[in-house]
């Protein structure tokens, strides 16, 4: 079946530092790829996604390109703050109906100012 | 603009003790589902439905039961609570089966089964 493997934190970083968090999976065929954000007593929200081979997602500096060849959607950003911490989900629907998301167990990220 | 709606946000059980958490969309989406979510486990899927009138199991579905008896609403119920129940509960909803449509979540409801 369909799965998601991420990288697991937590992730401590400073202000203005590197982002990269892991995520792989295994499906059949092409399945869409998304990542989402969970802050503090909140519920996900969507992050970024995309839906096909060398597309790539981006939204509020993050960004993620979907790689059928390494089947992977590494999440990343150039500088982070203090509001980037949160949790972060990589997570798959497959193709063909139901939209079921696969979650990955989730990165909680800290940044430090 | 409402989205997805779950109540309670919190709650307590006793052990036996029954409950149903309900979620509403006002979105007109098809397809709904509930999740859970636990430390080190991500989120997992608990039923869903594909529309009015349906309901199918999920990852994680014993101990919980659903309905699906309007569009908009799709409740989770527990009959008989059990400590390993003990999570926190999304809801989730979209448009179809088309497949990278947008999946919108509610804010959680945290229960707590002693």
């Amino acid at each position: 079946g369909n799965s998601v493997t991420q990288m697991e934190g937590p992730v401590t970083l400073s202000e203005e530092a590197f982002l990269t968090i892991n995520c792989t999976y295994t499906a059949t065929g092409y399945p869409s790829l998304f990542w989402y954000v969970q802050y503090p007593g909140e519920g996900l929200q969507l992050l970024l996604k995309a839906t096909k081979a060398d597309d790539k997602g981006s939204n509020k500096g993050f960004e993620a390109t979907y790689r059928k060849e390494t089947t992977s959607f590494h999440l990343e950003k150039g500088s982070v703050q203090v509001s980037d911490s949160a949790v972060y989900f990589c997570a798959l629907s497959g193709e063909g109906g139901s939209e079921k998301l696969v979650f990955g167990k989730g990165t909680k990220l800290t940044v430090n100012p | 603009n409402a989205g997805v709606t779950q109540t309670p946000k919190f709650r307590v059980l006793k052990t036996g003790q029954s409950m149903t958490l309900l979620c509403a969309q006002d979105m007109n989406h098809e397809y709904m589902y509930w999740y859970r979510q636990d430390p080190g486990m991500g989120l997992r899927l608990i039923h869903y439905s594909v529309g009015e009138g349906t309901t199918a199991k999920g990852e994680v579905p014993d101990g919980y039961n659903v309905s699906r008896l309007k569009k908009q609403n799709f409740l989770l119920g527990l009959e008989s609570a059990a400590p390993s129940q003990t999570s926190v509960y999304f809801c989730a909803s979209t448009r179809s089966s088309r497949s990278g449509n947008t999946i919108y979540f509610g804010e959680g409801s945290w229960l707590t089964v002693v």
